[in-house]
């Protein structure tokens, strides 16, 4: 079975501080997605990568940036955290660049900034 | 361009009754769709998908869903709900080509009562 393991369930960070989440797949995935899902909103995504070091922007991507170092590992950053980022974040992967594909989800981080 | 639309936030069934959760799917072109099912404090999980093989699609715990291409149609059933299908779950559509990313619905809230 695919695993998505985000590293943290519960995050409470402040206001203005840097904020890291992480996510690791286990099945060599080439796709990984962050998304925030917030009530009556759905899931939006935030940005995705196709490739080891490659990324594009998503639907929602101002206030944060991502990382792809490895191709197991997806990290979203929160260079400043502020308030309307409280939200769940739920990571995901894909096999290939193919439409068809499921995409594969973690357990989700819920961050509060206070 | 591709968009879901989810009839309804909420929908509330007796235990042994249908359960029916409405999407409808805009897309340009032929699409791929999906539901997922997310359990409290979980992440989202497949149920099942579309991808223009058979129209009626057999999902996991008894789920099923009908693509109609006349109505952009596809919604989800099951002919008899059990208190643990009581969840949330989303419509997504992919329309592929170059465009892998999928597109979620805001999602519908499932209650079962005994």
């Amino acid at each position: 079975d695919v695993k998505v393991t985000q590293s943290s369930r519960y995050l409470v960070k402040r206001t203005g501080e840097k904020v890291f989440l992480e996510c690791v797949q286990d099945m060599d995935h080439e796709n990984m997605f962050w998304y925030r899902q917030d009530p009556g909103l759905g899931l939006r995504l935030i940005y995705f990568s196709y490739d080891v070091k490659m990324k594009e922007k998503g639907d929602i991507p101002e206030g944060y940036s991502v990382s792809r170092e490895k191709k197991e590992r997806f990290s979203l950053i929160l260079e400043s955290a502020s308030t309307n980022q409280t939200s769940m974040y739920l990571c995901a992967s894909s096999l290939v660049r193919l439409a068809k594909n499921i995409q594969y989800f973690g357990a989700g981080t819920r961050l509060s900034v206070l | 361009a591709q968009s879901v639309t989810q009839l309804g936030s909420h929908v509330s069934v007796s235990e042994g009754a249908l359960v029916l959760l409405r999407c409808n799917y805009s897309s340009s072109v032929p699409p791929y769709l999906f539901w997922y099912v997310q359990y409290p404090n979980q992440g989202l999980q497949l149920l099942l998908k579309y991808t223009s093989a058979a129209t009626l699609v057999k999902g996991i715990n008894g789920f099923e869903a009908e693509f109609k291409k006349s109505e952009t149609s596809f919604h989800l059933t099951k002919p008899s709900a059990h208190m643990s299908d009581a969840a949330e779950y989303f419509c997504a559509v992919n329309s592929g080509g170059s465009n892998y990313k999928l597109t979620f619905g805001k999602g519908t809230l499932l209650t079962v009562n005994p």
